[in-house]
């Protein structure tokens, strides 16, 4: 099975500061990258596909970047709403596992 | 607007079945995969099953496969996911999700399912 690691586990910034979460896939996964945002209580939203397409609907200030092994999740001028944990989930081959998740706070 | 609205859950005992539905609008539900994701309370998301368009191909994780069963009805635009011989560490909230090219695009609100004694 491909791991997926997340780091930080958890993080604090200010609003307006810029964040960045990384993803990195135990073997090459070919840009087959997702991220994905959970509000507290609420299910999943995609945010990003194939390593940095943002879908439908997500502000511009998320963005993705990576390639073979190592991603990462960039969110500029962090706003309150983007409280969440962000998961990471590799599309590539079967099982398609996720990280463990990046809890993301206000300082 | 895309919805997808799981029903089912609940407690059950261990080694006992249950078996959810989910209920798709908003989208032409025969023209696309869907799935199941579970998380387990404060834990991480993992991939349950996953079912093809035409219901002809399905996939499972290691975990759940040979006891767990996905299937679909066009028709009633509905997802289903049959769960057999129950254990306690399938306790989760379980997603339905509209699935492009292995990952997921729109998900439901989760229902719970608990198995205890």
């Amino acid at each position: 099975d491909i791991q997926m690691t997340q780091s930080p586990a958890s993080l604090s910034a200010s609003l307006g500061e810029t964040v960045t979460i990384e993803c990195l896939a135990s073997e090459d996964i070919y840009s087959n990258l997702a991220w994905y945002q959970q509000k507290p209580g609420k299910s999943p939203q995609l945010l990003i596909y194939y390593a940095n397409s943002l879908n439908d609907g997500v502000p511009s200030r998320f963005s993705g970047s990576g390639s073979g092994t190592q991603y990462s999740l960039k969110i500029n001028s962090l706003q309150s709403e983007d409280v969440s944990i962000y998961f990471c989930q590799q599309n590539y081959d079967s099982p398609y596992t996720f990280g463990a998740g990046t809890k993301l706070e206000l300082k | 607007e895309v919805q997808l609205v799981e029903s089912g859950g609940g407690l059950v005992q261990p080694g006992r079945s249950l078996k959810l539905s989910c209920a798709a609008s908003g989208f032409t539900f025969s023209d696309y995969n869907m799935a199941w994701v579970r998380q387990a309370p404060t834990k991480g998301l993992e991939w349950v099953a996953s079912i093809s368009y035409g219901g002809s191909n399905t996939h499972y994780g290691d975990s759940v496969k040979g006891r767990f069963t996905i299937s679909r009805d066009n028709a009633k635009s509905t997802l289903y996911l049959q769960m057999d011989s129950l254990r306690s560490e399938d306790t989760a909230t379980y997603y339905c999700a509209r699935q492009r090219d292995w990952y997921f695009d729109f998900w439901g609100p989760g229902t719970m399912v608990t198995v205890s004694s």
